[in-house]
Formats: structure tokens, sequence, C-alpha cells
């Protein structure tokens, strides 16, 4: 299986540009989510989403935006690139906590310029 | 959102136990405490999960205080490979999905 697929890899912006980092997972868990990791921190909850039609913010939502119309897919939006988002981004999907734990995407590094 | 406290580095040698201790004193009845671990450049990693028995799998045992206010990750025998920074979180929301990552422990396997 490939769990969580994340892409790109990379990706270099420019300030004011748009892009959206795609997230899938072929494991039928309705929960999904997307994280930032700044260098030396820990992980830090942008959007998450429950099951495909419903979204929620995390703990820093702003400048960025998500959708879920299908349950494999889960992409996030970033719609007017600043510096402040250069950062790792990792996607990642579950089932409710009480079967498991999260499975992670290889994640998007991403540097705003 | 409860939060959990973990000591910003520990050290082990190769081939002995390791014990990573978290404290969650502000713990629902609710929250699963769960444990992840993230090895340089790469996603966390999902390492072990529980409610309020001792749990064990093949890469961790959890042992979870009676009264739930802490928890033990236990490595029965380090590795290298298990250098890395090891979260312990709880899970809140619907179904205590919904993980909020702190600090973590900065765990060194001594050769």
């Amino acid at each position: 299986n490939a769990g969580v697929t994340q892409t790109p890899k990379f990706r270099i912006l420019k300030i004011g540009q748009s892009m959206t980092l795609q997230c899938t997972q072929d494991m039928n868990h309705n929960y999904m989510y997307w994280y930032r990791q700044d260098p030396g921190m820990g992980l830090k909850l942008i959007y998450y989403s429950v099951g495909a039609g419903i979204t929620d913010k995390g703990e820093v939502p702003n400048g960025y935006n998500v959708s879920r119309s299908t349950t494999e897919d889960f992409p996030l939006r970033l719609e007017l690139a600043a510096p402040s988002q250069t950062s790792v981004y990792f996607c990642a999907s579950s089932r409710p906590a009480s079967q498991g734990g999260y499975t992670f995407g290889s994640g998007t590094r991403l540097t705003v310029v | 959102d409860a939060k959990t406290t973990q000591p910003n580095s520990m050290e082990s040698n190769e081939e002995e136990p390791v014990h990573l201790p978290c404290n969650h004193s502000t713990i629902s009845g609710t929250d699963y405490i769960h444990w992840y671990r993230q090895l340089p450049s790469q996603g966390p990693e999902y390492v072990i999960h529980g409610l309020t028995s001792n749990v064990n799998n093949r890469m961790a045992s959890l042992a979870i205080a009676e009264d739930r206010k802490s928890s033990t990750l236990i490595l029965h025998r380090a590795t290298l490979r298990d250098a890395a920074v090891y979260y312990c979180i709880l899970g809140q929301g619907t179904s205590g999905s919904r993980l909020t990552f702190g600090e973590g422990t900065q765990l060194t396997v001594n050769p």
C-alpha cells in the first residue's frame, strides 16, 4: 500500500504566488490533517477533516484553504505565498483515536522567496 | 486544550532500556495518550497509544499511571535507529483524533 502520498516533495515559490499541495491516501481513512513544521519546532495543525465534505480549522489556518471532495484527497491551497509560510508541510490520515494512529506522508518542503 | 510536558532531551546507551516520561495533569477522561517519533528529515511515525491500561506492541510499551496524569514510553533495548524526537500527545476533538504536537523529547542513543 502507498499509504499517504504528498506532492510535490520540494517547491520554491515567489512572494504572492499561489500553489496547491496535494495529499492522497489509499487506506479509506475518514480523518485527514495538514500540519506545518518550522525548523527545530514541533508540528502545528493547519486544517483537518473528519470526512468528505467536512473541514475545520486547526491552530494556524490563516493563509491556507482546504477542500475534501473525496475520502482519498485533501489538498491544501496557499493563495498568496508569504515568507512566513516557508516550512515543511505534512499531510496525515487516521481512523478514530481508539483504532490506531496517524499515518504521515513524507512531507513537502516549501520555500517562499 | 490539555497539554503534555516532556523533558527536552534524554540520552541512552545502545542495548539498554529507555524510559521516556510524559506529564499530562489536565488530561480528561476521554483523552487517548499517543506517542509518535520523528527521525531526522522524515514525517512523524506512530509508536503506540492507550487510554487507561498499559499497552505493548512490537515497537514499545506504554505505561499509564493509575490517575492517568502521567505516562512512560518504554523502549526495551535502544538501538541507534531509535534516535529521534519523541512526542507525547493527547488525542482531542471528536473521537479523540485531533492531535496537538508539543516540542517532544530528543533522544540520543550512544553506541
